[in-house]
């Protein structure tokens, strides 16, 4: 069983809707968990972390963080063509586990 | 400000050399990771240096890889006698000690043919 499991898409919106992308971890003892976004051929760059159970904010962005069921997600409101990209779920405790991504194309 | 620089970008190697990437961090990040990412894969950890010191190499693959940072700014991953499985992106991340906020660099994207 991989340690960050990730629906590998393609997840595919309207523009205007949300994008709901989900992640699960394996390690129970994990504590910071974070989003990266990639376009292709580009290097991931973090758009969310979290640490706490509950709903984090940031402007369209929502991480939500469950640690009792080991889940982690991320929904993107208004979505727009430019949030076509690849989301990378990443768990660490000390060393940073990344999920495989989950391909989310936003169509206009 | 600079943000993480890797050299070279790209990089074509013959099956059985030895090659060698660079990573520069931003400037006052004291911790530096690595990372290997296979074609639709995410990144997979290889290794972690806090100043110069190597606290966790337990991701590299083989004793062919190896990396140093010996004055705790400049990294430098070696690959060593590359082998076809070798060929994928090479990510270098650097962070301020204590955050998990990690940046990344463009990465190089190391083909062996």
């Amino acid at each position: 069983q991989k340690e960050v499991e990730q629906n590998s898409g393609p997840l595919s919106v309207p523009e205007g809707a949300i994008a709901s992308l989900n992640c699960t971890y394996s390690d129970r003892g994990s504590q910071s968990f974070f989003w990266y976004r990639q376009y292709s051929g580009k290097s991931p760059e973090l758009i969310m972390f979290i640490y706490s159970n509950g709903d984090k904010e940031d402007g369209r962005f929502t991480a939500q963080l469950n640690k009792a069921s080991q889940y982690v997600s991320l929904l993107i409101r208004d979505s727009q063509p430019s949030d076509s990209a690849t989301y990378l779920c990443a768990v660490s405790d000390n060393d940073m586990r990344f999920g495989a991504g989950t391909r989310l194309t936003v169509k206009p | 400000g600079a943000g993480v620089s890797q050299s070279p970008r790209y990089k074509v190697a013959k099956r059985g050399q030895d090659v060698a990437l660079r990573c520069d961090p931003i400037s006052g990040h004291v911790s530096l990771f690595w990372y290997q990412q296979a074609l639709g894969q995410g990144p997979e950890f290889l290794t972690y240096f806090q100043n110069e010191a190597q606290l966790d190499k337990s991701g590299l693959p083989s004793d062919r890889f190896f990396a140093e940072r010996p004055e705790g700014s400049v990294s430098t991953l070696k690959i060593q006698r590359t082998q076809q499985e070798d060929s994928a992106v090479y990510l270098c991340a650097s962070s301020l000690v204590g955050s998990y906020e990690q940046y990344f660099g463009p990465g190089t994207r190391l083909t062996v043919t």
